[in-house]
């Protein structure tokens, strides 16, 4: 089925492990998102891709890396977890702007750090 | 630059009441406009969009908004309320157009919606 898959959809890390969120999407989208959503402060953008290759920084990307090495792929990093990143992580993807008639979120991960 | 303001993070309606979520948005390009429901433990799901067109937009499961462009308003509004409908509910903007920097939705932070019986 065509779609966005994140995986893992749960994790409990400890401060300091590091860890990486899979992004996969089956629908040759070029635009990839990530974003956090935390109680009361809605969805923030993390980083995006608009293509294999590239990223870019959003709104809150202290903390996090991310990669696009392959197109269908959109790895988001933590190198050294912290309290502050307990949330819930949201992959979108979009054949051209996340405002566009094909975009996609996935189902989330909900990540705590301990 | 783009923002989304919801007024009121928390609305309470009884079953069979409207409904009614407030949205405020700034943008200084013609936007699209969405509104998105989160139900508990779930992923986003979309409940309709504006891009251009008729300012009344009818979305899933009874709910319509009005771009009133004067006002800066995306207000979304069900007739009568059912317990289903239970949610969280985001409004979102984006430019519309396709270049790097403009290319993701802003949210706003969110409206609770709870429905009594």
């Amino acid at each position: 089925n065509a779609g966005v898959t994140q995986t893992p959809k749960f994790r409990v890390l400890k401060t300091g492990q590091s860890m990486t969120l899979l992004c996969a999407q089956d629908m040759n989208h070029e635009y990839m998102y990530w974003y956090r959503q935390d109680p009361g402060m809605g969805l923030r953008l993390i980083h995006y891709s608009v293509g294999e290759g590239t990223t870019a920084k959003g709104e809150v990307p202290d903390g996090y890396n991310v990669s696009r090495l392959k197109k269908q792929n959109f790895l988001l990093g933590l190198e050294s977890a912290a309290p502050s990143q307990t949330s819930v992580y949201f992959c979108a993807s979009s054949y051209s702007h996340l405002g566009g008639p094909k975009a996609f979120f996935g189902q989330g991960t909900r990540l705590t750090v301990v | 630059a783009q923002s989304v303001t919801q007024l009121g993070s928390h609305v309470s309606v009884s079953e069979g009441a409207l409904v009614l979520l407030r949205c405020n948005y700034s943008s200084s390009v013609p936007p699209y406009l969405f509104w998105y429901v989160q139900y508990p433990n779930q992923g986003l799901q979309l409940l309709l969009k504006y891009t251009t067109g008729a300012t009344l937009v009818k979305g899933i499961n009874g709910f319509e908004a009005e771009f009133k462009k004067s006002e800066t308003s995306f207000h979304l509004t069900k007739p009568s309320a059912h317990m289903s409908d239970a949610a969280e509910y985001f409004c979102a903007v984006s430019p519309g157009y396709s270049n790097q920097a403009g290319t993701a939705l802003i949210f706003g932070k969110g409206t609770t919606l709870s429905v009594s019986s």
